[in-house]
């Protein structure tokens, strides 16, 4: 089963901030935060990953509460593009497996 | 990012005949390779982890007979499902991995998925 909660649906506007929350409350000292995103009949595409740090790259920012224990996915400038579903996944960068939840539906509105 | 590539993107078949998928990393040397179907409306099901010249290790549930896994090189995978059903049908979706300096393996790249319909 997957180790992480994150709401079923969230609504953005466009141009606008999207914070997509999850919970991982039993999440262990050395798993990872994983995020993945998934456009419809495509592959998952890989968006960012951190272990307790804040983390930022081209396409997002990972915050990670000290205690681990849930995280927010920030997509700073939502386009229609974006509108896809989104996996946050726990686990261990020494071969893990991901295990994918059902996620949250994101939908980017004009 | 990586690049993964899959082949063929979608393929038909009649039921009682099989079908290989391919997956490939195309600029980098995949010592892990992963093996996940989905449903219609459904999230990823991992189904086999595959290291390079080893025998694939499968998830409870799954048919290693029916879901024959090949990882032969660094960069390619195969997945042959034997004998199809029309419950077969599905979206197969492989993903690669390196190994890290220390032993760490490097995040998960996905392929743009494989569409299967049996008839």
């Amino acid at each position: 089963d997957a180790k992480t909660t994150q709401p079923t649906s969230m609504d953005c506007a466009e141009g606008r901030a999207a914070n997509l929350p999850c919970n991982h409350s039993t999440i262990s000292g050395n798993e990872y935060v994983y995020w993945y995103r998934q456009i419809h009949s495509q592959g998952p595409q890989y968006i960012i990953h951190g272990l307790k740090n804040n983390e930022t790259n081209e396409m997002a920012s990972l915050i990670i509460t000290e205690d681990r224990k849930s995280s927010t996915l920030i997509l700073p400038h939502a386009t229609l593009r974006d509108t896809a579903v989104y996996y946050c996944i726990v686990s261990y960068n020494q071969g893990g497996k991901l295990i994918f939840g059902q996620g949250t539906e994101l939908s980017v509105k004009p | 990012g990586a690049v993964v590539s899959q082949h063929p993107s979608r393929v038909i078949c009649k039921s009682g005949t099989s079908v290989k998928i391919e997956c490939r990393s195309l600029d980098f040397q995949a010592t892990t390779m992963f093996w996940y179907r989905q449903f219609p409306k459904q999230s990823l099901m991992l189904m086999a982890t595959s290291n390079e010249g080893s025998k694939a290790t499968y998830e409870q549930g799954v048919e290693k007979d029916k879901f024959l896994i090949n990882h032969a090189s660094l960069t390619l995978s195969t997945l042959t499902v034997t004998s199809a059903h029309p419950e077969d049908s599905s979206f197969y979706i492989c993903s690669a991995s390196s190994l890290l300096a220390g032993g760490a393996t490097d995040t998960q790249y996905f392929g743009p998925g494989t569409r299967l319909t049996v008839l």
